[in-house]
């Protein structure tokens, strides 16, 4: 149980496009959605946290405008980078806490992102 | 600011070897401390998820063990194999949404 999932797992799009990721809970149901980015050799840096029927809250440094994202239902967020840039190539993961509270989370496999 | 730190970056075993990994925290004030395995290019594989009531945690091979006042974990893992080579984080959850550290590279040479 407790699965996530991710679509697409990669993704290569031209400078200037905007590239929509999708994170599934696909067994349970996930009031709290977290995305985080990971460049390489580096740890995960959380990008925002969100909740499921309101605003998602972004990070110091992360720009809400560029990155949108979108908790529409307690099983589906999405992340879109906006006027995507080289500099946002990176791996994109996502993960989901369960409606029980408890503070585990299930990270989805991530989307590889590269933007020429 | 919690900041969590991962040593080594890096090591290499021969296979059948005992090895621990190790973990350090700046802020006590944590609700649990999480080991995950990273694959190169994969998502996170939770390994073993110790509270902050814990001391240890266990599961096959893999022990964890935390020492929260000291702000330290280790993860011990035993007999390692080929099949254990992959990124190693750490990552603990408080106050702040989950802090990770930078991983440790993992490579067992059979």
């Amino acid at each position: 149980g407790a699965v996530v999932s991710q679509h697409p797992s990669w993704v290569i799009c031209k400078s200037g496009t905007s590239v929509k990721i999708e994170c599934r809970s696909l067994d349970f149901q996930a009031t709290t959605m977290f995305w985080y980015r990971q460049f390489p050799k580096q740890s995960l840096m959380l990008m925002a946290t969100s909740n499921e029927g309101s605003k998602a809250t972004y990070e110091q440094g992360v720009e809400k405008d560029k990155f949108l994202i979108n908790h529409a239902s307690l099983t589906l967020s999405t992340l879109t980078v906006t006027s995507a840039h080289p500099e946002d190539s990176s791996f994109y993961i996502c993960s989901a806490r369960t409606a029980s509270g408890t503070d585990t989370q299930y990270f989805g496999p991530g989307t590889r992102l590269t933007v020429l | 600011k919690q900041e969590v730190t991962q040593i080594p970056a890096a090591l290499s075993v021969p296979e059948g070897e005992n090895l621990v990994l190790n973990c350090s925290f700046t802020d006590s004030a944590i609700y649990n401390l999480q080991w995950f395995r990273q694959d190169p290019g994969k998502g996170l594989t939770s390994l073993l998820l110790i509270q902050s009531s814990q001391r240890e945690q266990t599961s096959g091979r893999l022990n964890a063990s935390l020492d929260k006042s000291s702000g330290r974990s280790t993860l011990y893992i035993a007999a390692s194999q080929p099949g254990d080579s992959a990124t190693y984080l750490c990552a603990v959850s408080g106050n702040t949404p989950l802090v990770f550290g930078k991983g440790t590279r993992l490579s067992v040479i059979a």
